[in-house]
């Protein structure tokens, strides 16, 4: 089994839509959680951290839930320019190791 | 300021031969990553360095792989006797000491033939 699992799309999806993509990870000790964004052939780029009360940054909404074992992104509002693959990243061991999923792929179409 | 950088961004190279590639982090990032992302995949965690010292090796996938960092910077990443499915995107990121927010350079392209 995978350490972190997500569906990898994609999701097409027109503008203005709301999405939300799930996140489940394997380790119920895990202690931190991030959603990157990577454009094709890119680096990912961090989005946000996902703190335990659940945060907000504009039209994405970043919720934990401990007692499932799953991390949510939810974009609302979805613009173009939000086209790409989502990865969230957890942490396990007091930042000595990440995993990542594999992604997920959003198209976002006029 | 000035991100993380990595050099070079395109490697190609002959089975067999040994690899050497660089990351410089953003400067006063204690933490440095390596990860291995081949196409179409998610990132594959190879290892982590706290200054100077890497605490896990066991990500690295083969003893022909080997990271050193040096400086509490600068880090090489070694493959030897490369082999084709060492062919991926080997991506370099950094991080403030308990941040845990990485930031990653762009990547270097290594394609074994």
């Amino acid at each position: 089994r995978k350490e972190v699992e997500q569906d990898p799309g994609p999701f097409n999806v027109p503008e203005g839509a709301t999405v939300a993509f799930n996140c489940t990870y394997s380790n119920s000790a895990s202690q931190s959680f991030f959603w990157y964004r990577q454009d094709c052939r890119k680096e990912p780029k961090l989005l946000m951290s996902v703190y335990s009360s659940g945060n907000e940054d504009g039209r994405f909404t970043a919720q934990l839930n401990r007692a499932s074992q799953y991390i949510s992104l939810l974009i609302r509002d979805s613009k173009l320019s939000d086209s790409a693959t989502y990865l969230c990243a957890v942490n396990e061991d007091n930042f000595n190791k990440f995993y990542f999923g594999s992604g997920t792929k959003l198209n976002v179409k006029p | 300021g000035a991100g993380v950088s990595q050099s070079p961004s395109n490697k190609v190279t002959e089975k067999g031969k040994d690899v050497e590639l660089r990351c410089d982090p953003i400067s006063g990032h204690t933490a440095l990553y390596w990860y291995r992302q081949s196409l179409g995949q998610g990132l594959e965690f190879l290892i982590y360095f706290q200054g100077n010292s890497a605490p896990d090796k066991s990500g690295l996938p083969s003893d022909r792989f080997s990271a050193e960092r040096t400086g509490g910077s600068v880090s090489t990443l070694t493959i030897q006797r490369t082999q084709q499915e060492d062919s991926a995107v080997y991506l370099c990121a950094s991080s403030s000491f308990g941040a845990g927010e990485q930031y990653f350079g762009p990547g270097t392209r290594l394609t074994v033939t």
